[in-house]
């Protein structure tokens, strides 16, 4: 099954400096990749999401990166706030309707005023 | 957008008792929904899949006669925790793909579960 691989597992910045998390997977089958930014006690919230027939997407202050061959995803928010800080988590998954999100292992993003 | 909306936000048991978690999706609908776990500082882990009318698909090591899992329509998936223990105490959240919407996955608010 896929396996995804997330890092690092906790990342602190100044603010308005840039934020890079990076995620591998296993499955060459995968190919949605999405982004998901969880605070304490809520869901997850989808960021951004990338499919595999795109190499890169960007929305404003957030854009991810996605290499096939290598199979690495990244996020990467540039101009980071305070409100930026939360748990991120990166995920894959394949294209069958019943096919689970695999999730990373999550990304404590700490943005420092 | 799609929307999956979770019940109840947090519930508190006695050990022993039962403790069943809705899912329904509000705008869309589910043929398959995921339940995940989530134990503090830790990723989503999979617990089961969830198909309309048919029977739900546990994960390795997930104990099916202790979770029980119901889809009986396609707006609708419960999870039921039976026997809860202390253990069991933990962040349940669920997921649906909207078909309608190529890659989509919503996930509900999450349940807080504590069994004391």
């Amino acid at each position: 099954g896929e396996n995804v691989e997330q890092h690092p597992s906790t990342l602190s910045v100044q603010e308005g400096d840039s934020a890079v998390i990076k995620c591998t997977y296993s499955d060459s089958a995968s190919n949605y990749f999405p982004w998901y930014k969880q605070e304490l006690g809520k869901g997850p919230q989808l960021i951004i999401d990338i499919r595999s027939n795109v190499g890169e997407k960007k929305d404003q202050r957030i854009a991810v990166t996605l290499n096939k061959t290598a199979k690495h995803f990244s996020l990467h928010i540039t101009e980071t706030q305070p409100e930026d800080s939360a748990v991120y988590f990166c995920a894959a998954a394949g294209n069958s309707g019943n096919t689970p999100l695999v999730f990373g292992k999550g990304t404590r993003l700490s943005v420092i005023a | 957008g799609a929307v999956v909306s979770q019940h109840p936000s947090r519930v508190i048991c006695k050990s022993g008792t039962s403790v069943k978690i809705e899912c329904r999706s509000l705008d869309f609908q589910a043929t398959t929904m995921f339940w995940y776990r989530q134990f503090p500082k830790q990723s989503l882990m999979l617990m089961a899949t969830s198909n309309e009318g048919s029977k739900a698909t546990y994960e390795q090591g997930v104990e099916k006669d202790k979770f029980l899992i119901n889809h009986a329509s396609l707006t609708l998936s419960t999870l039921t925790v039976t026997s809860a223990h202390p253990e069991d105490s933990s962040f349940y959240i669920c997921s649906a793909r909207d078909q309608g919407k190529y890659y989509g996955y919503t996930f509900g608010s999450g349940t807080r579960l504590t069994v004391v």
